[in-house]
């Protein structure tokens, strides 16, 4: 079936530092993706949303220029984290969309962990 | 915008009891609901949805939700639960527009031996 995967899994960086996390849909070709954070023991926010040819829409209170979001392809978009602090840390999870399923059908990604000390 | 609530935080039951998890929400424009699970450390897997159609869905491993539209609500429910149920929970909705999701706050639920 549909997949859709991120890259890393898991990534530790310094702070101040840059960190990128790739979402890709395997299988399917996807114009639109989302990406979510979830704090521990919450639940997910979503961030933005990822528009494959133009600019990412961002829900309030998201930093545009910290969290770069880029969808080149119809199968990859790439959330940037710029500068990273320690609060930056979390877990980021992506999911796009199937437009050609019956359905719409979302998929989600496995997840990204990401740690900044 | 939608919302959506989930009024139990935790739920602990015992192996092979019935379980129902529940879920509220609230939209001014009709909707999608959505039911995933969430291991520790691991990502979201879908456990069904509903778009139209029987208000009844039944989903993967044995888990069933009705849409009550009168009432707002999609319980998950299953007859009997295993160990490897217990896991984090989200209900999550979206307008038939735009496909972000709003997911609960999560309900965790404990299967006791």
């Amino acid at each position: 079936g549909a997949v859709v995967s991120q890259h890393p899994s898991r990534v530790i960086c310094k702070s101040g530092t840059s960190v990128k996390i790739e979402c890709r849909s395997l299988d399917f070709q996807a114009t639109t993706m989302f990406w979510y954070r979830q704090f521990p023991k919450q639940s997910l926010m979503l961030m933005a949303t990822s528009n494959e040819g133009s600019k990412a829409t961002y829900e309030q209170g998201v930093e545009k220029d910290k969290f770069l979001i880029n969808h080149a392809s119809l199968t990859l978009s790439t959330l940037t984290v710029t500068s990273a602090h320690p609060e930056d840390s979390s877990f980021y999870i992506c999911s796009a969309r199937d437009s050609a399923s019956s359905g719409n059908t979302i998929y989600f990604g496995e997840g990204s962990w990401l740690t900044v000390v | 915008a939608q919302s959506v609530t989930q009024l139990d935080s935790q739920v602990p039951v015992f192996e092979e009891a019935p379980v129902e998890l529940r879920c509220n929400y609230s939209s001014s424009v009709s909707v999608y609901l959505f039911w995933y699970v969430q291991y520790p450390n691991q990502g979201l897997q879908l456990l069904l949805k509903y778009l139209s159609g029987s208000t009844l869905v039944k989903g993967i491993n044995g888990f069933e939700a009705e849409f009550n539209k009168s009432q707002t609500s999609f319980h998950l429910r299953k007859p009997s639960v295993h160990i490897s149920d217990t896991a984090e929970y989200f209900c999550a909705v979206s307008g038939t527009g735009r496909r972000a999701l709003t997911f609960g706050s999560g309900t965790r639920l404990q299967v006791q031996p």
